[in-house]
């Protein structure tokens, strides 16, 4: 099965920051990345799919980069209710469609 | 609307099976793939597999290999999901959700805690 390895598994970082995560795929998956963010108890929701694609209604503060295997998510202004967990996740349809491990973000 | 009901929580010993339903309601039953995931108390998301409800093919992550069957029956529009031979390891919220090829999980199901304990 391919793997997809997220860092760092937790950050702490101030309102306004600039903030960062990555996931790697053991490999190549083209464009067919999907980042969600979830809540406690919440089921995961989608922020930024086909690896650069915002998703309808979710804060332009959020934007996502890469391909084939390297990917990053970027919020540009860390705000309070961005406090969540965050999981990328491939669905080519040619491979299992694996989780990363996930990123705690927490206010500083 | 789009809809996925799943069957009400469950409580197992080590050894035993549990299968989990979830119905579907406001699309077209087979023009989906139903995709099943887990998440273990205060754990990540885990992917175990999906079913293609119109021709019944499956993938399977591997580390459930042979012990997870995923069905479907498009009469009732409802796909199930059974686990075999758990143990306290599988205790966790298992969820469906929906996709199309090439599309990310939009949908999903309100999640069924399975709790294995003896």
């Amino acid at each position: 099965d391919i793997q997809m390895t997220q860092s760092p598994s937790s950050l702490s970082a101030s309102i306004g920051d600039r903030v960062t995560i990555t996931c790697r795929a053991s490999q190549g998956i083209s464009k067919y990345l999907v980042w969600y963010q979830q809540k406690p108890g919440k089921v995961p929701k989608v922020l930024i799919y086909a690896a650069s694609t915002l998703q309808s209604g979710v804060p332009s503060r959020f934007s996502g980069s890469g391909s084939g295997t390297d990917f990053t998510l970027t919020i540009s202004s860390l705000q309070p209710e961005d406090v969540a967990t965050y999981y990328c996740q491939t669905y080519n349809s040619d491979h299992m469609h694996t989780f990363g491990g996930g990123t705690t973000v927490e206010i500083k | 609307q789009v809809q996925l009901v799943q069957s009400g929580a469950e409580v197992k010993k080590p050894g035993a099976s549990v299968k989990v339903s979830c119905k579907a309601f406001g699309y077209t039953f087979t023009g989906y793939y139903i995709h099943w995931v887990r998440q273990a108390p205060g754990q990540g998301l885990e992917w175990m597999g999906r079913i293609n409800p119109n021709s019944g093919g499956t993938n399977y992550a591997q580390k459930f290999q042979g012990r997870v069957t995923m069905t479907s029956d498009a009469s009732v529009s409802t796909a199930y999901m059974e686990l075999t031979t758990v143990t306290s390891d599988d205790t966790a919220i298992y969820y469906c959700a929906r996709t199309r090829t090439g599309t990310p999980i939009l949908n999903w199901g309100q999640g069924t805690l399975v709790t294995v304990s003896s």
